[in-house]
């Protein structure tokens, strides 16, 4: 049980175009998700808060007009990466967090990750 | 803000030997918990063990236990009888609850034969 799946698993775009990465909970509810940012060997930033039916919450420094967050429903967020530049190429990691375990564990789970290049 | 420091960049360690990565935080908080995550090369984010910081017992997991000092906050993970499949990058994390992960920089452990 807990898995939580990305897509695309990799995606290459032209400069100045959008791409959406979509994180799914498979088998759970997730009121909240996390979507991390991190680059070749470096360590996961957090790069947002998703939670479902309200507004993400951006860390400092985060453009929220860039990165734009969509948690519609319980069991899926999307991060759409708008007007891409190479500097954006990285590796997008999302994590839910279990509704009914997470009083009791709080245990996050992570997605396989996307891997994303602007050309 | 809480911090998490992680001073060993590469480790090295022969197969079946035993290995201590170090990991340090700081936080004003008194209830949180702590992580020890894996990633090996398909980058996939995979739960070594976890800790709890109001429990005084430490962590195991079969070949993974923890030493746990809430007072030093420090937090190392030991991976006893190391296999070639434990080579991966390894983050300590914190997390206070409710809240997102907050990891350090990373220790890279490479298993020898």
């Amino acid at each position: 049980g807990a898995v939580v799946s990305q897509h695309p698993s990799w995606v290459i775009c032209k400069s100045g175009t959008s791409v959406k990465i979509e994180c799914r909970s498979l088998d759970f509810q997730a009121t909240t998700m996390f979507w991390y940012r991190q680059f070749p060997k470096q360590s996961l930033m957090l790069m947002a808060t998703s939670n479902e039916g309200s507004k993400a919450t951006y860390e400092q420094g985060v453009e929220k007009d860039k990165f734009l967050i969509n948690h519609a429903s319980l069991t899926l967020s999307t991060l759409t990466v708008t007007s891409a530049h190479p500097e954006d190429s990285s590796f997008y990691i999302c994590s839910a967090r279990d509704l009914l375990q997470g009083l009791s564990t709080d245990t996050q789970y992570f997605g396989p990750g996307t891997r994303l290049t602007v050309l | 803000a809480q911090t998490v420091t992680q001073s060993q960049p590469e480790m090295s360690v022969q197969e079946a030997e035993t290995v201590t990565l170090s990991c340090t935080y700081d936080t004003s908080e008194n209830n949180y918990y702590l992580f020890w995550y894996k990633q090996p090369p398909s980058r996939q984010m995979i739960l070594v063990i976890r800790q709890e910081a109001y429990k005084q017992q430490n962590a195991t997991e079969n070949r993974f236990s923890v030493n746990f000092q809430k007072a030093a906050k420090s937090f190392s993970l030991k991976i006893s009888d190391s296999q070639l499949g434990d080579t991966a990058m390894y983050f300590c994390a914190f997390q206070h609850s409710g809240y997102a992960l907050n990891f350090g920089k990373g220790t890279s452990l490479l298993v020898t034969p």
